[in-house]
């Protein structure tokens, strides 16, 4: 099976900005989590959805948003991009809630 | 509240020397504990979760609750293991996990020859 894809790989965009993010999970797969991957704060829990519902959000401020299509595909936004948005946004699949999840390559965003 | 330290940023070692990479948590309820690996170049991966209780790559990880801990360890180190360590930890409620997956700071661990 192929493994998570996330487009783009490579991203850069100017503060005030808005920028979207896409997640393949791997098929069959029907959770999708997203993560921020900073050298200071390292890995941190965006949201989760399954099913097209969020399931979980983690502590970021609203400009943060996600959904989630019937075909389990996911697409992460940003709003109103900031300099400490730049990261490396990564996408992970999971059969199912709460198994195992298998992580993308993720996405460079560089806010200039 | 969870969460989930790494104690050491780097780990030194030599060929075939004893590795232990130690993870400690802090969780209220049944935590599920997960090692992932990130080699050079590459993709985060599953290395180890507690619930399977395998060796993969001649790494071991056992869940002590009384200390809660979950330290990663091997017995000889191979060139080939020098990689990203990332302890992680999920909720666990009534039999499933929840999708949240919580990450210690990571340990970078270096085999020299």
């Amino acid at each position: 099976k192929a493994g998570v894809t996330q487009t783009p790989r490579y991203l850069i965009k100017t503060r005030g900005q808005q920028v979207t993010l896409s997640c393949s999970p791997i098929s069959g797969h029907r959770s999708v989590s997203w993560y921020q991957q900073t050298p200071g704060q390292g890995l941190q829990f965006l949201f989760e959805y399954f099913s097209e519902t969020q399931r979980n959000k983690g502590n970021f401020p609203g400009r943060f948003s996600g959904r989630q299509f019937s075909n389990s595909r996911s697409e992460m936004n940003v709003s109103t991009l900031e300099l400490g948005d730049s990261a490396l946004y990564l996408c992970a699949s999971s059969p199912r809630e709460g198994t195992v999840q298998y992580f993308g390559p993720g996405t460079r965003l560089t806010v200039t | 509240a969870q969460r989930v330290t790494q104690p050491e940023k780097l780990l030194s070692v030599f060929k075939g020397a004893p590795v232990e990479l130690k993870c400690n948590y802090s969780y209220s309820g049944s935590p599920e504990l997960f090692w992932y690996v990130q080699y050079s170049r590459q993709r985060l991966q599953l290395l180890l979760r507690h619930i399977s209780r395998e060796s993969i790559k001649g790494f071991t990880a056992d869940l002590n609750k009384g200390e809660t801990s979950f330290h990663l360890k091997k017995p000889f180190a191979q060139e080939e293991d020098s990689a990203m360590y990332y302890c992680a930890l999920s909720g666990n409620a009534g039999g499933t996990s929840y999708g949240k997956l919580t990450f210690g700071q990571g340990t970078i661990l270096t085999v020299h020859p």
